[in-house]
């Protein structure tokens, strides 16, 4: 998994709690970004970053904050877990051009009920 | 809004065959081009990459770009039936890092 570890990797939550995923590297890569992929859905980009605290929204980030404070490390947050949550989350990496491919990490298989 | 289409499948091979997946796409602009594979539980990984037209080749494997048409396929040679998969195309602007995904076409070569 091109030295990316995920955290934890199996959650249950109830709704309304916070939740936080975090996403480590070991290949000091710029790139890093959150997806969840969902039955019918594809794989969707929640937020990603290109740099430490340089970060930007993707296409369903409604609902997801994320921080960077170092580059190995990439966390994002579910401030108040809603059932429409109940995904599966990946982390990518890339190098330092946005053009790189993307290596994703092990997922996180969060239920919110 | 940018899509990537992908038909979803199951597409079924006998082991031997060649196996032929294709993906369209909207968004005129795009610049990069990624093929991954995925199996049932487990993470994407990368097969291919593509940026210019053409076809690019690795292994069993070869890539097809057609930019004026906005379609990119990947051919798979002598199917095996560890082949059988989840295979995802990703298509992106190439000067971000916000790849769009299809929702994949599943793959099953049968001995």
């Amino acid at each position: 998994d091109a030295g990316i570890t995920q955290s934890p990797r199996h959650k249950v939550t109830e709704t309304g709690t916070p939740v936080t995923l975090r996403c480590h590297q070991t290949e000091n890569h710029r790139y890093m970004y959150w997806y969840r992929q969902d039955p019918g859905h594809g794989l969707r980009l929640i937020h990603y970053s290109y740099g430490v605290k340089d970060t930007d929204k993707g296409e369903v980030s409604d609902g997801y904050s994320v921080s960077r404070s170092k580059t190995e490390d990439f966390l994002l947050t579910l401030e108040s877990a809603t059932s429409s949550q109940t995904s599966v989350y990946f982390c990518a990496i890339s190098g330092n051009g946005a053009a790189e491919t993307q290596y994703f990490g092990p997922g996180t298989r969060l239920l919110v009920l | 809004q940018k899509e990537v289409e992908q038909n979803s499948g199951p597409l079924s091979v006998p082991e031997g065959a060649i196996a032929s997946l294709n993906c369209t796409y909207s968004d005129r602009g795009s610049q990069s081009f990624f093929w991954y594979r995925q199996y049932s539980g487990k993470s994407p990984e990368l097969i291919m990459s593509i940026y210019s037209n053409g076809d690019k080749e690795d292994g069993r494997f070869t890539a097809q770009l057609n930019k004026a048409s906005q379609y990119v396929s990947l051919l798979i040679r002598d199917s095996q039936p560890s082949d059988s998969a989840t295979y995802l195309c990703a298509v992106g602007p190439g000067n971000t890092g916000k790849l769009i995904f299809g929702q994949g076409t599943t793959l099953q070569v049968k001995p």
